[in-house]
């Protein structure tokens, strides 16, 4: 069974830094890319980065160039975002999901809640 | 990048209803276009991806149609669990922009 389970959320104050994870079992995690997906409160799903396999390939969505790194250890099936330069528009629950074979998204953890707030 | 217009933003229906909603892209994404549904405190779930194939374990009652800017989400027969917030999201490049959602309240 696939199982992706964030970790590493919480309250941080603006301009804070925050370092999420993301374990991932049930499948050969090296096999496949990964991305990261958030939802503010009430709001809508954002997508927000995307490595490939190997980890040689990135992107990352306009809002949060610059301030957050993707990033990926197959060794220990895991993924992460390091999230720098925080802001209050940053607030959401950040989820772990993996891809499908069309760019479609099969799998995804529970989620991790940002809060960013003085 | 490409934006995903979703319309209607809400639907109220009954038990029984047939329902569509629209995905729009702003420019041509082949069919590389998915389908969630998502319901309050939960993570989304694949209903359709590639435009119009049902995820395994997703019941025939839901369909998706549609190629280039256009796209549709059919729910044939709504059951009670199928109220929720659903979504379509584009994967022909990225960012891979989902639209802004659409919630199908029971009328």
């Amino acid at each position: 069974e696939v199982q992706l389970v964030e970790s590493g959320g919480g309250l941080v104050q603006p301009g804070g830094s925050l370092r999420l994870s993301c374990a991932a079992s049930g499948f050969t995690f090296s096999s496949y890319e990964m991305n990261w997906v958030r939802q503010a409160p009430g709001k809508g799903l954002e997508w927000v980065s995307y490595i490939s396999s190997s980890g040689s390939t990135i992107y990352y969505a306009d809002s949060v160039k610059g301030r957050f790194t993707i990033s990926r250890d197959n060794a220990k099936n895991s993924l992460y975002l390091q999230m720098n330069s925080l802001r209050a528009e940053d607030t959401a629950v950040y989820y772990c999901a993996r891809d499908g074979h069309y760019g479609d998204i099969p799998y995804w953890g529970q989620g991790t809640l940002v809060t960013v707030s003085s | 990048d490409i934006q995903m217009t979703q319309s209607p933003s809400s639907v109220s229906a009954s038990v029984g209803d047939r329902v569509t909603i629209t995905c729009r892209a702003s420019q041509g994404i082949s069919s590389w276009l998915a389908w969630y549904q998502q319901k309050p405190g939960k993570a989304p779930k694949l209903l359709i991806y590639a435009a119009s194939s049902l995820q395994s374990g997703v019941p025939s009652r839901f369909s998706g149609s549609g190629s280039g800017t256009d796209f549709t989400l059919t729910i044939s027969s709504l059951q009670p669990e199928d109220f929720a917030t659903y979504y379509c999201q584009q994967a022909n490049s990225f960012p891979h922009t989902f639209g802004q959602g659409t919630k199908l309240e029971i009328k």
